[in-house]
């Protein structure tokens, strides 16, 4: 079966980075994107951007550009998104999110990372 | 930019017929889909292409469209249907990006 899953908690300081991973399984990894949403507290999704694992192309929410980076390793069929410059807005729950190519559909999710940024 | 708006809120008895907007200029041209969250826990798509159901999905879930809403019927709504109720959609303009709805809140009488 699909599953997705996510590294735990994080607690970081304002400034610092964040690195969250999502490991796949129950599916060829390079057949299908991997998505990145948030969710902070008590608040709706937030889409981040979109990782294809085949060739290592991304696209990203222009909200996160030049703060966010989405990287692939094919060897264990884990995708990284990792966030800089963190400010008491980030904190969140990080989700990633399987997707199909060609359609908008994020059929399976994982169970979330809590990211705290908190000085 | 491009937005999709859901009321925040819907109050159903269980058995009665719940919907769910969500309206959006791109609907028209996109699809959209929804997704189920209960509190503590990850979303789950229950609608996708605008009326399609993922396997496992009760049918007393269903979607439709007309003009620039989309609607997600809940029918005979149960107890363990209260949950947020999330739309997203998709734009290529000016580059792709994935866009929520707010969230409506369902509430189960």
């Amino acid at each position: 079966q699909v599953q997705l899953a996510q590294s735990g908690p994080e607690v970081e300081k304002p400034g610092a980075s964040v690195k969250v991973s999502c490991k796949a399984s129950g599916y060829t990894f390079t057949n299908y994107y991997i998505h990145w949403a948030r969710q902070a507290p008590g608040q709706g999704l937030e889409w981040m951007g979109i990782i294809n694992p085949s060739d290592d192309n991304t696209v990203y929410a222009q909200k996160f550009q030049g703060r966010v980076n989405m990287t692939r390793d094919t060897s264990t069929s884990t995708v990284y998104m990792q966030l800089s410059s963190l400010r008491s807005q980030d904190t969140a729950v990080y989700y990633c999110a399987r997707g199909d190519f060609g359609d908008a559909n994020l059929d399976y999710w994982g169970p979330g990372t809590l990211v705290t940024v908190s000085s | 930019s491009y937005e999709l708006t859901q009321p925040p809120s819907v109050s159903v008895s269980p058995g009665q017929t719940a919907r769910i907007t969500c309206s959006g200029d791109l609907l028209p041209k996109e699809y959209a889909y929804w997704y189920q969250q209960k509190p503590g826990q990850a979303p789950v798509m229950v609608i996708y292409k605008d009326s399609e159901t993922p396997s496992g999905i009760p049918e007393r879930f269903s979607g439709s469209s007309s003009g620039t809403t989309f609607t997600l019927t809940i029918s005979g709504v149960q107890a363990e249907d209260e949950a947020d109720y999330y739309c997203q959609s998709a734009d290529s303009s000016p580059s792709y990006h994935v866009i929520f709805g707010g969230g409506t809140r369902l509430s189960v009488l």
